[in-house]
């Protein structure tokens, strides 16, 4: 079974920074492409960022290029978002998504998300 | 960046009935179109992929519709685990763009 598991969320202030695990299992991490994406509180759905299977290539929602960093390590079979100089608007649940290797790239399977709140 | 316009942005109907949601690409994506369902609490959920395609697992009383810019997803025999919140998700192009959402609830 496919699993992702979010971990490191928390109560942080503003300008901290905080870095997020996805752990991947019941698949081969090493064959997918992963993303993270975001909700704030009511709001909708919000994609942060991409990393390629090899890590060697990353990409960055505009609203969080230069503080954000996505990163992985497949032999861990781990993802990590790496949020530097956190912002109150950072506050969300964060999501870790697979995409999937074949059809259109759509993200297939998700973690339960985890909540970063930032707040003074 | 891509935008997606979905609508409605909420929508009120009946156990039983057929539902249609819309969303709107500001330019061509091919099918690279994708539909989710997501519950209070809950991580979304894949029901629909390249515009047309059920996922495993999923009913068939969902299917979707489109290219190039406009696409539909429609859910029929409304259920009351039905009532959730969809969204629409184009991958043709980064930054990946999500519709806004609409929200079903039950009349």
């Amino acid at each position: 079974e496919v699993q992702l598991v979010e971990s490191g969320g928390g109560l942080v202030q503003p300008g901290v920074s905080l870095r997020l695990s996805c752990a991947a299992s019941g698949f081969t991490l090493s064959n997918h492409w992963m993303h993270w994406v975001r909700q704030g509180p009511g709001k909708g759905l919000l994609w942060v960022s991409r990393i390629n299977s090899a890590g060697t290539s990353t990409t960055y929602a505009d609203s969080v290029k230069g503080r954000f960093s996505i990163s992985r390590d497949n032999d861990k079979g781990t993802v990590y978002l790496q949020m530097n100089s956190l912002r109150v608007e950072d506050t969300a649940v964060y999501y870790c998504a697979r995409e999937s290797p074949a059809h259109s790239s759509e993200l297939d399977s998700w973690g339960q998300g985890t909540l970063v709140t930032v707040s003074s | 960046d891509i935008q997606m316009t979905q609508s409605p942005s909420s929508l009120s109907a009946s156990v039983g009935d057929r539902v249609t949601i819309t969303c709107r690409a500001s330019q061509s994506i091919s099918r690279y179109l994708h539909w989710y369902q997501q519950k209070p609490g809950e991580a979304p959920k894949l029901l629909i992929y390249s515009a047309s395609t059920l996922q495993s697992g999923v009913p068939s009383k969902f299917s979707g519709r489109g290219s190039g810019t406009d696409f539909t997803l429609t859910i029929s025999d409304l259920q009351p685990e039905d009532f959730a919140t969809y969204y629409c998700l184009q991958t043709f192009d980064i930054p990946r763009t999500f519709g806004q959402g609409t929200k079903l609830e039950i009349k």
